[in-house]
């Protein structure tokens, strides 16, 4: 099956420091790749959607200057959080969509970020 | 505005007990009800998806359905190994743009 990558699965941070993550889909071309937000107890929710060399589609109420999102190449997005606040504390999952068919669409294993 | 609800928010069940799991949609411009089984600490993996009334999947020990309002995805002598978060989500149109919006999810666990 298809596989996507997240780096790191982890990371801990201080407030005001900005956090890059990585979303790699490791055996196809994705013509999408989208990123979500998963709080405890919630809904995953969408917070963006991504096009290679395009600027990123952000969803109502994600703020684009804080989540900034770099499409560069058919397999690699990556996704910073910059001057993060402990509010932003949370688990983002990252997907690759093969084709236009949503049932091609692959999450990542997720990164779970702390921020103190 | 759109909305999905899934139920029960957690549910317990001893090996091979069969239940049924729930999702309720109020969406417009449905385009397809998707079904994904999700692990501690892990990405959402893809398990069915339904385009139309009346349609059903079936995998293994499970098996989904779709009503005009509702999906349920029904396991049917379940294992230890079935616990997980199960996730819907519907395809729907929203702002000229596509987007699978999910509910909160239901947390089976399967008790040996």
């Amino acid at each position: 099956g298809a596989v996507v990558s997240q780096h790191p699965s982890r990371v801990i941070c201080k407030s005001g420091t900005s956090v890059k993550i990585e979303c790699r889909s490791l055996d196809f071309q994705a013509t999408t790749m989208f990123w979500y937000r998963q709080f405890p107890k919630k809904s995953l929710m969408l917070m963006a959607t991504s096009n290679e060399g395009s600027k990123a589609t952000y969803e109502q109420g994600v703020e684009k200057d804080k989540f900034l999102i770099n499409h560069a190449s058919l397999t690699l997005s990556t996704l910073t959080v910059t001057s993060a606040h402990p509010e932003d504390s949370s688990f983002y999952i990252c997907s690759a969509r093969r084709t236009n068919l949503w049932e091609t669409q692959y999450f990542g294993p997720g990164t779970r970020l702390l921020v103190l | 505005e759109d909305q999905v609800t899934q139920s029960p928010e957690a549910l317990r069940l001893q090996e091979g007990e069969s239940s049924s799991l729930n999702c309720s949609y109020t969406v417009s411009g449905l385009r397809g009800l998707f079904w994904y089984r999700q692990d501690p600490g892990k990405g959402p993996e893809f398990l069915f998806t339904l385009y139309s009334a009346g349609e059903e999947k079936e995998k293994e020990r499970l098996k989904a359905t779709l009503t005009k309002k509702e999906s349920f995805l029904h396991i049917t002598a379940p294992k230890p190994e079935d616990s997980a978060t199960y996730l819907c989500a519907v395809h729907l149109t929203q702002g000229g743009s596509e987007k699978l919006v999910f509910g909160k999810g239901t947390k089976l666990t399967v008790n040996p």
